[in-house]
């Protein structure tokens, strides 16, 4: 059973930092290509960023409100994603959720809520 | 960027009766490689989004076969024959032939 736990969320401050982990199983990790998605709070769904498997390259790419200040990465040998998010805006307060492109679809973790405010 | 154009915004419907939502987008979802990435997602209250369409009308494992989808190019369809209450929540519709993936506004199905 594919299971997707993230955690490191928490109040920021505006222009400060945080940094999501996603613990990975159930799944051969290292072979799954991997994006964050989020919702704001009573509102729809948006797509953050993707990383390949490092059997792809391992690239990365990002919705162009993260770009340059969210930045993806892996651990295979932990089995855990990563999203580090720098220069936060109130308007990036939203539940994350870890999501793995495994099936046929997108697998999706119970999320994390992340809150900037002053 | 791809837009995800969802209808209607909301549903009220009595138990055992059909529901239907309708996904455009704004390019088409057919791929060279035959596919149409068009995706079907319920998101039940309080709970993360769960895979319930992938690829216009296969349904993923444990879906029951009330849910059911069509459509091809731009314009898609969800239909649920039967509603039951275990199936409230809010739909979404996503596309994923291009980046950024884009989803739908969301439609609330609620039961009278």
């Amino acid at each position: 059973e594919v299971q997707l736990v993230e955690s490191g969320g928490g109040l920021v401050k505006p222009g400060g930092s945080l940094r999501l982990s996603c613990a990975a199983s159930g799944f051969t990790f290292n072979k799954a290509w991997m994006s964050w998605v989020r919702q704001a709070p009573g509102k729809g769904l948006e797509w953050v960023g993707r990383i390949r498997s490092k059997s792809d390259i391992g690239t990365t790419d990002y919705a162009a409100p993260v770009k340059g200040r969210f930045t993806i990465s892996r651990d295979d040998s932990k089995n855990t994603l990563y999203l580090q998010m720098d220069s936060l805006k109130t308007e990036d307060t939203a539940v994350y959720y870890c999501t793995s492109h495994w099936g046929p679809g997108l697998y999706w973790g119970q999320g994390i809520l992340v809150t900037v405010s002053s | 960027d791809i837009v995800m154009t969802q209808t209607p915004l909301s549903l009220s419907v009595t138990p055992g009766q059909p529901a239907s939502i309708s996904c455009k987008s704004s390019q088409s979802l057919l791929h060279s490689d035959g596919k149409t990435y068009l995706y079907w997602y319920l998101q039940k209250p309080g709970q993360p989004p769960q895979l319930l369409i992938y690829e216009v009308s296969n349904r993923f494992s444990g879906v029951p076969d009330r849910f059911s989808g069509s459509g091809s190019g731009t314009d898609f369809t969800l239909k649920i024959s039967r509603v039951e209450a275990e199936d409230v929540g809010v739909y979404y519709c996503m596309q994923g032939i291009q980046l950024p993936l884009t989803f739908g506004g969301g439609t609330k199905v609620e039961i009278k």
